[in-house]
């Protein structure tokens, strides 16, 4: 079974400009979560898809911030413009229906902003 | 506010040695779970242990559970080298568990030494 696939692996980008980032979660999981962590600190939540549905989205810092999970399968965080502070490494989880809390997490985005 | 939160902060041992991590947290969970993130890698699942669970094992590992002080200890005994890695507790909290989603401490940074 593949396991959760995330694209870029690493990321350069200026300030102002867009970034998309890709997750692949394991086939057959509904849930899909996005986490990041910023500068050392602790992996914070970010949001939670259902299928195609946005569970909860209490985690993302601001409106420069989009996520999609069109179709219920893949899902893409955006960022645009993106900030300094947004660097870090981004990284998405998937789980079964009904087993929520067993989360697979992918290898991570590392996202530098310059 | 920050949920988990793990001591050490870092550790350093020498192959043979037994690891000892701590986490604490503050809010009441229906699980913690342990993951390990080797340098430049996603998070690996370890263990799960259930709020009813007082300790639970899976090969090195031994988890212990004290919901009463609201803290968890991570044993890996006989270290390896390859056992390098930041390991962080994360718990799913109680509330309605529409989103399940974890909420990670700092983690512990384990060296090992050959």
């Amino acid at each position: 079974e593949a396991g959760v696939t995330q694209f870029p692996s690493h990321s350069v980008i200026e300030k102002g400009q867009t970034v998309t980032l890709r997750c692949d979660p394991i086939s057959g999981h509904d849930n899909l979560y996005w986490y990041r962590r910023v500068m050392g600190k602790e992996i914070k939540f970010l949001l939670h898809f259902v299928k195609e549905s946005k569970q909860d989205e209490s985690g993302m810092p601001n409106n420069r911030f989009l996520a999609e999970r069109t179709g219920g399968t893949y899902s893409t965080l955006k960022v645009q413009p993106a900030e300094l502070e947004d660097s870090g490494v981004y990284f998405c989880a998937s789980s079964r229906p009904g087993v929520p809390y067993e989360q697979y997490f992918g290898p991570g985005t590392r996202l530098t902003v310059t | 506010s920050q949920q988990g939160e793990e001591d050490p902060q870092a550790l350093s041992i020498q192959e043979g040695e037994n690891a000892t991590m701590n986490c604490s947290y503050k809010t009441s969970i229906n699980n913690l779970q342990w993951y390990r993130q080797n340098s430049g890698r996603g998070l690996v699942h370890l263990i799960l242990i259930r709020s009813n669970e007082r300790e639970k094992h899976s090969g090195r590992l031994r988890v212990t559970l004290d919901t009463s002080k609201k803290s968890s200890s991570l044993l890996i005994t006989a270290s390896r080298a390859a056992d390098t890695a930041s390991y962080f507790c994360a718990t799913d909290a109680g509330y309605g568990g529409a989103t399940n989603k974890l909420i990670f401490g700092t983690g512990t940074l384990l060296a090992v030494q050959p």
